[in-house]
Order: C-alpha cells, then structure tokens, then sequence
C-alpha cells in the first residue's frame, strides 16, 4: 500500500525558506511511472499544484511560483522535499505530497496523497 | 481567475443526481481528473482519463465529456458524499491546473 507522509516546521517566518521533506512508503521512487509532487491549499481555499519531480530528477514547476521553488529527490531515502524560499503570509498553507500516475510527458494525475501539513508564515 | 471554472456551489437530496460541471481551453485536448475532498481531508481521486473510475470508488460516480466541457455526475447522492469536488488537467503551458472547486450540499 503506498503511503506519503510530510514533515516539517508548521511556523516559518515571513522571509525565510519553507522546507518539507515526504516520506514515500510502498513503491520505490525510482518509479518509471510515476511523477512526485507538492499541491497546497490555503485555508479555506481550492488547490493549487505547487511542482513535479521526476525520478530522474527532472521538474515541471508552477510559473507564479517557479522563481522562489526547487523540489528534489533523494532516492537513498525514498524522499523528495520542497524549499521555498522568500515567504510570506500569503504561503500560509496545508502542504500536500502525492504521487501523480505519467500518462505523457508532463501530464498525469494524482493517484495517492499524503495526509497535509499545515504551515503557517507568521513572525 | 481559475483556469477551469467549476459552479462554487450544487444541492441536492438525497437519492437524487447531482450534476457538476468543469470546462475550459486547457480541456481542448487534454484529460479531466476529478477529486472528492471531504472537510479536514486530503483528496481522493474520483475519476481519471475523462471517465475511467479506480478501483474501489463507487459505480455511482461517473465521468463525462461534451467539447471542453467534463462533467462528474454522482447518481443516487448519500450524506457521505457532501464534500468538495475539484477537476484537474493540464494547459497549453504545462501547468497541472485545479479547478475552483464545487461544494456539493446534501440536502
């Protein structure tokens, strides 16, 4: 059964770097078919797709956040992390990991989701 | 503004269908996913490729297309599916893209 996990400081201060790591449990990251992501959802709000990694190491970013992002992979550990750099309220968020299923190049769908981690930018 | 504009809002009674819709240009030639978020949950993938249903979700939930309109229709609606319902694709930019979101009351 695959399961993700996030972890993580809940309070970062506004300026600084959010960083979460997700713990993947029951497929291997190295996976062919599959791509590894951040969604987050500010409270009370809808989703938004935050970025992808592939086992390969190659991303696929959000625009209106690409300049302040990078998501990497650690295979040893069969973990990927996200740091985003330069916070402010407006990143206050429930940060979700998940496994996105590849049906092409850049495209696919989220398959498992991890449980969210609320992260709260505040001084 | 969303790039794939959903009702904020459907209501329905129990044992009726209820109807929500999700349409855009990044649907011209891409596929729609479809996912249930109850409050205080992560979300659940409902409906992939259009209209393939995964294992383990409900005959009730179904999938639909008409040009770059999807529709997610849940036929005989239950208490437990009050939730939220987003659809998900790609754009022209390949930026994976939510929907605004619809919540589904039961009535």
């Amino acid at each position: 059964q695959v399961r993700l996990q996030e972890s993580g400081p809940g309070l970062v201060k506004p300026s600084q770097t959010l960083s979460l790591t997700c713990t993947v449990s029951g497929d291997s990251i190295n996976s062919d078919n599959h791509y590894w992501s951040w969604i987050r959802q500010p409270p009370g709000r809808g989703l938004e797709w935050i970025g992808n990694i592939y086992s390969s190491g190659g991303t696929n970013y959000n625009p209106s956040l690409r300049s302040r992002m990078t998501i990497s992979v650690d295979t040893s550990r069969n973990q990927f992390s996200l740091n985003l750099n330069s916070v402010t309220a407006a990143d206050t968020a429930v940060y979700y990991c998940a496994r996105a299923v590849r049906i092409a190049v850049k495209r696919g769908y989220f398959d498992h989701w991890g449980q969210g981690t609320l992260v709260s930018v505040s001084s | 503004s969303y790039e794939l504009p959903q009702p904020p809002s459907v209501s329905v009674s129990p044992g009726q269908t209820a109807r929500i819709t999700c349409f855009g240009d990044a649907l011209s030639n891409q596929y729609a996913y479809w996912y249930q978020q109850r409050p205080g949950q992560a979300p659940v993938l409902l409906i992939y490729k259009d209209t393939e249903r995964p294992s383990g979700i409900p005959e009730r939930f179904s999938g639909s297309r008409s040009g770059t309109t999807v529709t997610l229709t849940i036929s005989g609606v239950q208490a437990e599916d009050e939730a939220d319902y987003y659809c998900q694709s790609t754009d022209s930019s390949d930026t994976w893209v939510f929907g605004a979101g619809t919540k589904l009351t039961v009535l």
